[in-house]
């Protein structure tokens, strides 16, 4: 059975600090491993990562892939307030595009 | 403007009914989902489509059926067979098939689902 897991479950900084998350998955069939965010309803779409140890970088946002280690970690510096979120990690596993994912990380960045 | 719409925003279902998600979309994508979200769980896959009249099950499809009439349309009902269905409901769509396999999925607002 296909399984992503993320760590931690929720987390609590405060603004300016460094978060990271992290990402683990054992399937059948990788494909690639995608971030999002959802702040309130709709994940929105952050990384896809398909190649090993090679960092995609947005703004405060990094994430890197580990394929010898299965696993992924998303950074985010100098965290702000609006980056309060559950950012879920999925791996997609089929030539169709069909995602798995993890539970999620809840953040929240206090003032 | 390009998008997944999803409808109504929330839901109340009396228990023993079934329901109607809607789920549109203009973006001219192949694939399309369903989620399930559930607090602590993420986001479970309940049924997909990867072109039009045809659908598999994914990971929770018991007391759930889908159907695939239509390109831009992936309805779901929730039948009373469901024996827990309140959550929050995610479709999405990607541009499916073997030539785009990595590209990512866009999702729609969710429905909320509460069994009065």
């Amino acid at each position: 059975e296909d399984k992503v897991v993320q760590s931690p479950l929720s987390l609590v900084v405060h603004e300016g600090d460094t978060v990271t998350l992290n990402c683990s998955y054992e399937v059948t069939n990788f494909r690639s491993l995608l971030w999002y965010k959802q702040e309130k309803k709709a994940p929105t779409f952050l990384f896809m990562l398909t190649s090993s140890g090679i960092e995609k970088k947005s703004g405060r946002l990094s994430s890197i892939l580990d394929k010898k280690e299965l696993s992924s970690i998303l950074n985010i510096t100098a965290t702000q307030t609006g980056d309060s979120a559950i950012y879920l990690c999925a791996v997609r596993t089929d030539s169709w595009g069909k995602l798995q994912f993890g539970a999620g990380t809840q953040v929240v960045v206090t003032p | 403007d390009g998008g997944i719409t999803q409808s109504p925003k929330y839901l109340f279902r009396k228990e023993g009914q079934n329901v109607t998600l809607s789920c549109e979309q203009n973006l001219n994508h192949d694939a399309m989902y369903w989620y399930r979200q559930d607090p602590g769980q993420g986001l479970r896959l309940i049924y997909y489509s990867q072109i039009v009249n045809d659908f598999q099950k994914g990971d929770i499809a018991e007391g759930y059926s889908v159907s695939r009439e239509k390109k831009e349309s992936f309805p779901l009902t929730v039948t009373s067979a469901q024996k827990n269905p309140t959550a929050f409901y995610l479709c999405a769509s990607s541009i499916g098939g073997k030539g785009h396999s990595n590209t990512e999925a866009f999702f729609g607002q969710g429905t909320r689902l509460t069994v009065v």
